[in-house]
């Protein structure tokens, strides 16, 4: 069985904080991590993805993988309303020829103005 | 298409009865993917196909469920005899080939109410 766990939340911080999302996962042969923004009653879309261990950062937003540890994060810089949504984490794995997506319960994120 | 499109956006059905949704992908996407959403959760993989082939079913929750991509564009997700657990959201997603770093783009999805 193939696990991807989240905090379901909701997570809640200020206008200008950083938000911090995490994922941990059980499958080892896991090599490609998105993260997906889903605002309510839409459909998911990719903020960035990463498959090596590091720190990949893209304007407000920062992924970190650790295959070691089998945590991936997301942080969010400065903030806005409008990051409130829920934030899906998602892999692939090797051994999957078809390459699909597979999703955690995602995490609702809620920012105070 | 400038994206995924899907249709209906919304369906409600009578236990019992049969559905067919539909999935219009990219334009020129090799691969097209079937997700279930139920409430408050994520998208489950439902079926991979590449082209026209179906590659991968193995998320298909039972028989009811078929679904095919003829001319490998357009896909149609039918659901035979539809029970209130398949009450969902059902995401399409596209992408323009198979591989670990290919992002999917994602439709907006029908959401299915059996009553």
């Amino acid at each position: 069985q193939k696990e991807v766990e989240q905090n379901s939340g909701p997570l809640s911080v200020p206008e200008g904080a950083i938000a911090s999302l995490n994922c941990t996962y059980s499958d080892r042969g896991s090599q490609s991590f998105f993260w997906y923004r889903q605002y309510s009653g839409k459909s998911p879309e990719l903020i960035m993805f990463i498959y090596s261990n590091g720190d990949k950062e893209d304007g407000r937003f920062t992924a970190q993988l650790n295959k070691a540890s089998q945590y991936v994060s997301l942080l969010i810089r400065d903030s806005q309303p409008s990051d409130s949504a829920t934030y899906l984490c998602a892999l692939k794995y090797s051994g999957a020829g078809s390459y699909q997506l597979t999703f955690g319960k995602g995490t609702k994120l809620s920012v105070i103005p | 298409g400038a994206g995924v499109s899907q249709s209906p956006r919304y369906k409600v059905a009578k236990r019992g009865q049969d559905v067919a949704l539909r999935c219009d992908p990219i334009s020129g996407h090799v691969s097209l993917f079937w997700y279930q959403q139920a409430l408050g959760q994520g998208p489950e993989f439902l079926t991979y196909f590449q082209n026209e082939a179906q590659l991968d079913k193995s998320g298909l929750p039972s028989d009811r469920f078929f679904a095919e991509r003829p001319e490998g564009s357009v896909s149609t997700l039918k659901i035979q005899r539809t029970q209130q657990e398949d009450s969902a959201v059902y995401l399409c997603a596209s992408s323009p080939g198979g591989s670990l770093n290919t992002e999917a783009f994602f439709g907006q999805g029908t959401r299915l109410t059996v009553v």
